[in-house]
């Protein structure tokens, strides 16, 4: 089945600097990648996608590109900001399901 | 409110014992899945559920079962309960079958098992 590996698993960054996040993907396969943010005491929460076909997706300060020969993905957030802080999951999708990576931490300090 | 609707919040209950856990779909969404998050384990994948009808099955143990009515709301149930049972249980929904779209997560069920 698919294997998703996520890193960093905690990350601290400055209010204003830019956060990156990594996954890798086993199963060639899979075609969805999206990511969520999850907040304490709540579900995760989409945020942004990218569909094998496509390399990069922007959407404001987020942005995700995909790399599938090498069957890797990043989430780029520019100047965080402290309501950024939350756990941050990338997810490989294929046949019906999504596999989640571990997650980060991502902490803005102000 | 995503608009998929977890009850109860919260659950406490001793090792042995068995609970049901409900998930009402975002309106429209055909698909329901349930993942398990533990603490130093992210999300697990358990089943998913596609108009009334099985479509993938994760690392559920056969301890556990689901199902789909027709009014498309789901169940949980998790018997024999273990201290190792301990953990967050989510719904989550989609309007496809496939895993070609993002999902939309309840709040979740917080399960305690003394």
């Amino acid at each position: 089945g698919e294997n998703v590996e996520q890193h960093p698993s905690t990350l601290s960054v400055q209010e204003g600097d830019s956060a990156v996040i990594k996954c890798t993907y086993s199963d060639s396969a899979s075609n969805y990648f999206p990511w969520y943010k999850q907040e304490l005491g709540k579900g995760p929460q989409l945020i942004i996608d990218i569909r094998s076909n496509v390399g990069e997706k922007k959407d404001q300060r987020i942005a995700v590109t995909l790399n599938k020969t090498a069957k890797h993905f990043s989430l780029h957030i520019t100047e965080t900001q402290p309501e950024d802080s939350a756990v941050y999951f990338c997810a490989a999708s294929s046949a019906g399901k999504s596999t989640f990576g571990d997650g980060t931490t991502l902490t803005v300090k102000p | 409110d995503s608009g998929v609707t977890q009850t109860p919040k919260h659950l406490i209950t001793a090792t042995g014992q068995r609970v049901t856990l409900r998930c009402s779909p975002r309106s429209g969404d055909l698909s329901v899945y349930w993942y398990q998050q533990s603490l130093d384990q992210g999300l697990q994948f358990l089943i998913q559920y596609y108009n009334g009808e099985e479509r993938a099955k994760g690392n559920i143990l056969e301890r556990f079962s689901a199902q789909q009515f027709p009014d498309l709301h789901s169940e949980l149930n998790l018997s024999s309960l273990e201290l190792g049972d301990s953990a967050l249980y989510f719904c989550a929904s989609s309007g496809t079958a496939a895993a070609a779209y993002g999902y939309t997560f309840g709040s979740g069920t917080r399960l305690t098992v003394v």
